[in-house]
């Protein structure tokens, strides 16, 4: 069975500072996608970023990008300018490509503060 | 955009009491999700279901029940609350073959 293992259970960052929130994971298979969402304290979850493993390029959106190491089976989220709305839990996530599979397999989560 | 609703934000119910939690998507998403999430353990997947009448059993199924009569409302049951399902618990909706799956805000219950 796939595992997701967030291993800071909380970070902080100033404003305006860059962060790296870590994702390290465990499957057998070649094809999937990972996730990173955020769940501010209003407690709506929302999608942040979403890779897919066949992609050799990492993805962006605007302040947040990865660090998709697929050898090493790591997944990281980087915020940079780091604004004092980015303080929320994030999760990252996998799920299957390949056939029959709808689950999402999920981390436990990294707690993130940001400091004015 | 995607809209997943859920019943309530609070519930406060009794030991023993049967609760029923619901939720809704207005996207005609095929699969729908009941998770549970306690601090220290993240989300943990109950139940899902891929079609109407469909259900198939997630990680932490005892306890709980679901029920899917309708594509958009996904139910999840619980036939005696205990106090150890005092939770937050989330919904979530994905179409089918697509990548990303879409959360509701949330239900806080608690059991006394």
């Amino acid at each position: 069975a796939q595992t997701v293992t967030q291993s800071q259970p909380e970070m902080s960052v100033q404003e305006a500072e860059t962060v790296t929130l870590s994702c390290t994971y465990d499957t057998s298979e070649s094809d999937y996608y990972l996730f990173w969402y955020k769940q501010p304290p209003s407690r709506q979850m929302i999608l942040v970023i979403r890779q897919e493993a066949y992609k050799q390029q990492n993805a962006t959106e605007n302040r947040f990008s990865v660090n998709f190491q697929k050898a090493a089976k790591s997944f990281s989220l980087k915020i940079s300018d780091s604004q004092l709305g980015d303080a929320a839990m994030y999760f990252c996530a996998y799920r299957s490509a390949e056939g029959g599979s709808e689950k999402l397999v999920f981390g436990k989560g990294t707690k993130l503060t940001v400091n004015p | 955009d995607v809209k997943v609703t859920q019943s309530s934000r609070y519930l406060v119910k009794r030991t023993g009491e049967k609760v029923f939690l619901e939720c809704v998507q207005d996207m005609d998403h095929e699969n729908m999700f009941w998770y549970r999430q306690d601090p220290g353990l993240g989300l943990r997947l109950i139940y899902f279901s891929y079609d109407v009448k469909m259900k198939e059993k997630g990680d932490i199924p005892e306890g709980y029940s679901v029920s899917r009569e309708k594509k958009e409302r996904f139910s999840l049951i619980l036939e005696s609350a205990s106090t150890n399902q005092t939770s937050m618990y989330l919904c979530a909706s994905r179409g089918t073959g697509r990548k990303t799956q879409y959360f509701g805000p949330g239900t806080r219950l608690l059991v006394l």
